[in-house]
């Protein structure tokens, strides 16, 4: 149980346009979601918190017009980027918390590689 | 003082030793702690969870926690060369009711045949 599927995987885009990235709950239903952007030999950055049905609260710096992040249904996120640049190039992982919230298990997708040529 | 300390170590141990991963914490009232294991190139996976003072165990992996000291750590005894990875503390934070986790940067292990 509480397999978090992420997609796409790997996404290879010219610089301007904007990018969509899925991440779906399959087996439970999850009331909250994070997103994060890894760098190269860094750690995970929290970027935003989805809750479903409202408005996502992101972390000091994430700049919110460009990372737009719905989260629309108990089984659906999704993060676009827009107007990505080289810059934006990274790691993105999505994570849901799962049924039992007081045990505060995130699980996580298995990311999308960003390349913004 | 950075929230979720770890060394990064790389920590190199032979095969079939125990390899000792340590982690501190700022936040005195957190509940919630976290071992995530990383592969290069991967997303994290959940290796243990623990919540109350002690050890808890499961198949190779110990986890410890001492919530005095704001201190825990990973044991993984006859480590493997597969174990070798990116090892992810992670903190729940109290002034957060969503929860959200704080990690640290993560203990490179490396397991030599």
């Amino acid at each position: 149980g509480a397999v978090v599927s992420q997609h796409p995987s790997r996404v290879i885009c010219k610089s301007g346009t904007s990018v969509k990235i899925e991440c779906r709950s399959l087996d439970f239903q999850a009331t909250t979601m994070f997103w994060y952007r890894q760098f190269p030999k860094q750690s995970l950055m929290l970027m935003a918190t989805s809750n479903e049905g409202s408005k996502a609260t992101y972390e000091q710096g994430v700049e919110k017009d460009k990372f737009l992040i719905n989260h629309a249904s108990l089984t659906l996120s999704t993060l676009t980027v827009t107007s990505a640049h080289p810059e934006d190039s990274s790691f993105y992982i999505c994570s849901a918390i799962g049924t039992d919230l007081a045990k505060n298990i995130q699980y996580f997708g298995a990311g999308t590689r960003l390349s913004v040529l | 003082q950075k929230e979720v300390e770890q060394n990064s170590g790389p920590l190199s141990v032979p095969e079939g030793a125990i390899a000792s991963l340590n982690c501190t914490y700022s936040d005195r009232g957190s509940q919630s702690f976290f071992w995530y294991r990383q592969y290069s190139g991967k997303s994290p996976e959940l290796i243990m969870s623990i919540y109350s003072n002690g050890d808890k165990e499961d198949g190779r992996f110990t986890a410890q926690l001492n919530k005095a000291s704001q201190y825990v750590s990973l044991l993984i005894r006859d480590s493997q060369p597969s174990d070798s990875a990116t090892y992810l503390c992670a903190v729940s934070l109290t002034s957060s009711n969503t929860g959200k986790l704080i990690f640290g940067q993560g203990t490179t292990l490396q397991v030599k045949p």
